[in-house]
């Protein structure tokens, strides 16, 4: 178990560009979350897998952000036309078995708008 | 009005002392409590994960819920300063998927 790990730690862009970030969930888990979390406050639930299906989107996605997984194991989540607002941690969990199983943290990505 | 209140602190304590966490909430749905500890430029941690009300102890770590007030607790004995960190509640409606966080509250414990 080596736990979910995330790519790139740090990204550093300007407005307008668009960035992706990856995702490797723990190997066994079919459930994986992408949540958003800015400075002084709780992590924000932003979009959820089960497997390769996409199963519910929070209103905080706008349509410049996209996520994928293939396959049902990896995932990336892209925003396009970066906006500053979008800066913040991007956080990545992954959980297995039934619903209600605990979710294992990333360490995130930190993505900075120039 | 948030669903999930979480004093922000800062809580500077002693080593060796207790630390005491809580948080309140509003929506009786939630069913599933955790408590998470992030440092600095790091993830969440899962340290406790409780379903029931009452309370459940892991090593140096209680963690207590009353379902009935809508109130969660977490307390650390004999805190270190690697305790040092952001301590996030967390909640969970039955058969969903989304969890809700508290603010965190930091907490320095001072050798």
């Amino acid at each position: 178990d080596t736990g979910v790990s995330q790519d790139p730690r740090h990204k550093i862009t300007k407005r307008g560009q668009n960035v992706t970030f990856r995702c490797d969930p723990i190997s066994e888990h079919n459930r994986l979350y992408w949540y958003r979390q800015t400075l002084g406050q709780g992590p924000e639930f932003l979009t959820y897998f089960q497997n390769e299906a996409q199963l519910e989107k929070s209103r905080l996605l706008s349509d410049r952000f996209s996520a994928e997984r293939p396959k049902g194991s990896f995932s990336t989540l892209e925003i396009q036309r970066t906006e500053q607002g979008d800066s913040a941690m991007y956080l990545c969990a992954s959980s297995g078995g039934a619903i209600n199983q605990p979710q294992h943290f990333g360490d995130g990505t930190r993505l900075s708008i120039l | 009005q948030k669903e999930v209140e979480q004093d922000p602190g800062p809580l500077s304590v002693p080593e060796g002392a207790i630390v005491s966490l809580n948080c309140t909430y509003s929506n009786s749905a939630f069913q599933y409590f955790m408590w998470y500890r992030q440092y600095s430029r790091k993830g969440p941690e899962l340290l406790m994960y409780t379903y029931s009300s009452g309370n459940k102890e892991d090593g140096r770590f209680t963690a207590q819920v009353d379902k009935s007030s809508k109130y969660i607790s977490l307390f650390i004995r004999d805190s270190q300063p690697s305790d040092s960190a952001t301590y996030l509640c967390a909640m969970e409606r039955s058969n969903d998927y989304k969890l809700s966080f508290g603010a965190g509250t930091t907490v320095t414990v001072r050798a």
